[in-house]
Parts: structure tokens; sequence; C-alpha cells
């Protein structure tokens, strides 16, 4: 089962930022927090990962609270092209097991409006 | 981002066949090969998990001897679905992981398998 809890659905105005939060109170001192998101019939694409610093990378930026138990992604100026289901997933990706697996929850559905 | 390609994307097959879809690391080598499955509206499942050379490691509930895997080689897995049935039309999507240190996974783009 997924270890991490999200919104089904969330709406954002084109040129704005999108923040998508996910909880994770269950996380583990070695996993990271992962986050893909899927465009209609396509596969997941890889967005950002952190284990506890902020982190940036030209498609977003992830906000890790101090006590690790929920992050947000943040889109910062949205576009119609990123309307996807955003998958936050916690994963170790140095255990060899199944543990170090992506596991998928439902996401959210996120809509950007014209 | 590596690259995992799929072939082939869309597969159309009578029931009682069988398909085999391809999957291939293209400029790293996978020491995993992860097959997940989803149908309309839902998320990605894991299916199965190979590493190469070795028998793959199905999730419960997924049969073995319905989808076979095999992992020949560090940049090529096959799926093959045995005497599909309209029940097994979904969305297949393969992952590929490569190796320590950094352990990232990538995702094919997916194959539609229609069952008629």
């Amino acid at each position: 089962d997924a270890k991490t809890t999200q919104p089904p659905s969330m709406d954002c105005a084109e040129g704005r930022a999108a923040n998508l939060p996910c909880n994770h109170s269950t996380i583990s001192g070695n996993e990271y927090v992962y986050w893909y998101r899927q465009i209609h019939s396509q596969g997941p694409q890889y967005i950002i990962h952190g284990l506890k610093n902020n982190e940036t990378n030209e498609m977003a930026s992830l906000i890790i609270t101090e006590d690790r138990k929920s992050s947000t992604l943040i889109l910062p100026h949205a576009t119609l092209r990123d309307t996807a289901v955003y998958y936050c997933i916690v994963r170790d990706p140095d255990y060899g097991g199944s543990q170090g697996n992506l596991i998928f929850g439902k996401g959210t559905k996120l809509s950007v409006k014209p | 981002g590596a690259v995992v390609s799929q072939h082939p994307s869309r597969v159309i097959c009578k029931s009682g066949t069988s398909v085999k879809i391809e999957c291939r690391s293209l400029d790293f080598q996978a020491t995993t090969m992860f097959w997940y499955r989803q149908f309309p509206k839902q998320s990605l499942m894991l299916m199965a998990t190979s590493n190469e050379g070795s028998k793959a490691t199905y999730e419960q509930g997924v049969e073995k001897d319905k989808f076979l895997i095999n992992h020949a080689s560090l940049t090529l897995s096959t799926l093959t679905v045995t005497s599909a049935h309209p029940e097994d039309s979904s969305f297949y999507i393969c992952s590929a992981r490569e190796g320590a240190p950094l352990n990232e996974q990538f995702f094919g783009p997916g194959t539609r398998l229609t069952v008629l």
C-alpha cells in the first residue's frame, strides 16, 4: 500500500503557482520523497526527489517539513501542459528489496485552466 | 533523464493469443526492471520485479504463468501475456532502475493492450 496521502484533485490558473501537498507521516529515516507525474496515456515522468532539504530543479521545487511528515511540490508558473496526475511516493533508494520499489497511490489530478 | 523504450506502443489481439511487450533501457544498464499495469481511471499497480538473469518476483494476485517475464540482459526485459482475454486489456508500463549509487528509476511510455 502507498504510504502517502494526497488530495484527489486540484485546480490551478495558468501562470500561477501550483502547490501540491502530500502527507507521509510514517516515513522512515532512510526514505526519500519522490514526485512523478503522469500525463494522460503516457508513462510516469520523474519530477524531483529529496530527503530532508528543500530541492529545486528546472521543473519544480520540493519543500519538505522539518519533521519530514509532509511535503509540497511547487510548480512555479503552471502551464496547460502541466495538467496531469501527480504522484508523491516515499522510497528508500538504497534498499534492494520491495521497500525500494516505487508504489503508486492515487495521486492528485491537477487541472491547469486558462 | 535516462530513456526507457517500450514496443509496441499499441497492440490489439484476439482472445486466446499471446502478446509480447519489450522494454529497453537505452542509455544505461538496468539492474532491476519492473512491470506495472494500469486500468482506466486507476493508479499504476506493480505486477512484478525482475533482476537480470534471475526469475521475476511477482506481486500477490499476479499469475506468473500468465504473465511471463524474461530479463535476459541488463537492457532488455520482456512481458508476455499468454492466452490473453478481454479482462487483460490494460495499459502496461515498464520501468528500469539503474544501479548504485543513484538507483534512480525511469519509466517507459507504456503499451496499450486491447484484447478482443
